[in-house]
Formats: structure tokens, sequence, C-alpha cells
């Protein structure tokens, strides 16, 4: 089992461009969350999808945005990016029955 | 809505010791309550969790957390510490109910471990 794996690990991008993070769920989970942990701060939710829909988002601007595919795959998408976007982004998935989240090691995003 | 406290930024204990890293939450009802551990560049691992039932929980590597109604609080302990042990420890917190799945996390203890 792969479990969650996030790609790509590491990017640096420029002020104003836009960017795209990916996430497989570990098998067997339909459910994908998305979570921003900026430098020394806990992980802050960004949003969370199920059946290929946005179910809750936290508060976070329209600028970020996401997508869920029929297999469960999901994408971040970053626009407009700001210095204060750098940070830890990192996916969680779940399954149907039982509700722990398990987590992928995350994607270093940094913006210069 | 919800919110996490982890009151203490960074702990040092030295091997062998006991360990207690302290949790308050705010929530209107039960939540479902969670410890997780991060070392450094890596994702997040969840060590134990609560969602009813005895308030003393047990998890991996050793770890357990006893629930307070009354002090809102889900402290996490190790009776003896590895240095293995060495990393961030998240405090996190989800709304009740099937469904509604969305943690909101303190802001972290790092715990170092003298030899």
């Amino acid at each position: 089992d792969a479990g969650v794996t996030q790609s790509p690990t590491h990017l640096i991008k420029t002020r104003g461009q836009q960017v795209t993070l990916r996430c497989s769920p570990k098998s067997g989970h339909d459910t994908v969350s998305w979570y921003q942990q900026a430098l020394g701060q806990g992980p802050q939710f960004i949003f969370q999808y199920y059946e290929e829909e946005e179910r809750q988002r936290g508060n976070f601007p329209d600028r970020f945005s996401g997508h869920q595919f029929p297999n469960y795959s999901s994408e971040l998408n970053v626009n407009a990016l700001l210095l204060g976007d750098s940070a830890l982004y990192l996916c969680a998935s779940r399954g149907r029955v039982g509700t722990e989240a398990f987590f992928g090691q995350g994607t270093r995003l940094t913006v210069v | 809505a919800q919110s996490v406290t982890q009151p203490d930024i960074h702990i040092t204990v030295s091997e062998g010791a006991s360990l207690e890293l302290r949790c308050n939450y705010s929530y209107g009802a039960t939540p479902y309550l969670f410890w997780y551990v991060q070392s450094p560049g890596q994702g997040l691992q969840l060590l134990l969790k609560y969602f009813s039932g005895d308030t003393l929980v047990q998890g991996i590597k050793g770890f357990e957390a006893e629930f307070k109604r009354s002090q809102s609080s889900f402290n996490l302990r190790k009776p003896s510490v590895h240095w293995s042990d060495a990393a961030e420890y998240f405090c996190a917190v989800a709304p009740w109910g099937a469904g509604s799945y969305q943690l909101t996390f303190g802001k972290g203890t790092k715990l170092s471990v003298i030899p």
C-alpha cells in the first residue's frame, strides 16, 4: 500500500504565477482534504473533496481552488501567488468508513 | 468554531524521563480528538484518537492520552521517552458527526530529547 502520495516534493514559483499540486489518496479512500502549514504553525484546513465536489472549505480566498477526479485523486490550484503562500501543503485522505485521516509527505512551495 | 491550544511551544526532556504534552480545546459538544506527530520535512502520523467511550486512549509508540471533559483537555503522555520521539506534536479536533471532517490543529509542541 503506497499510502497518500503527493507531487512534486518541492517547487519554487515567482509571485503572481499559478501552481498545481497533486495528490493520490490511499487505496480504498474516497475523500481528500488539503491543508496549508506555514513555517512554525499547525496545518490549516483549505478544503475537502468527496464525489468530485468541494464539500467543505476553510477560510481561504478564491485563489485557492481544487479538483477531484473519478479515481479520487485530487489537485490543488493556487492562482496569483503571494509570498505568504509559501508553505508546506499537505493532502489527507480517508475512507468511507471511519474518520481517521492519513497524510501525505507534503509539497513544499516557495514563492519568491 | 472549534479551536485548539497547545500552551507549550517547546519542551526538552531527558531520555527515559516521562512526558506530558498539554492540549486544550474549545468546542460546543464532544468532538473527535487526535494527536499527530511530525518529524522534520515529513507529513503527519496519527498517534491516537478519541471518538467516544473510555477516556484513556492508547496509541502507537507507547503513547496514551486522557480526555477530560470538565477541563476540555486531551493531554498526551508517555512514561519513558526515547531519543527517536524528538519531533513536533500536534493536537487536533474535528466536529462530531458523520460526513463532517475538518481538522483544526493547535500550533504544535516541539519535543527535544537529551541523550
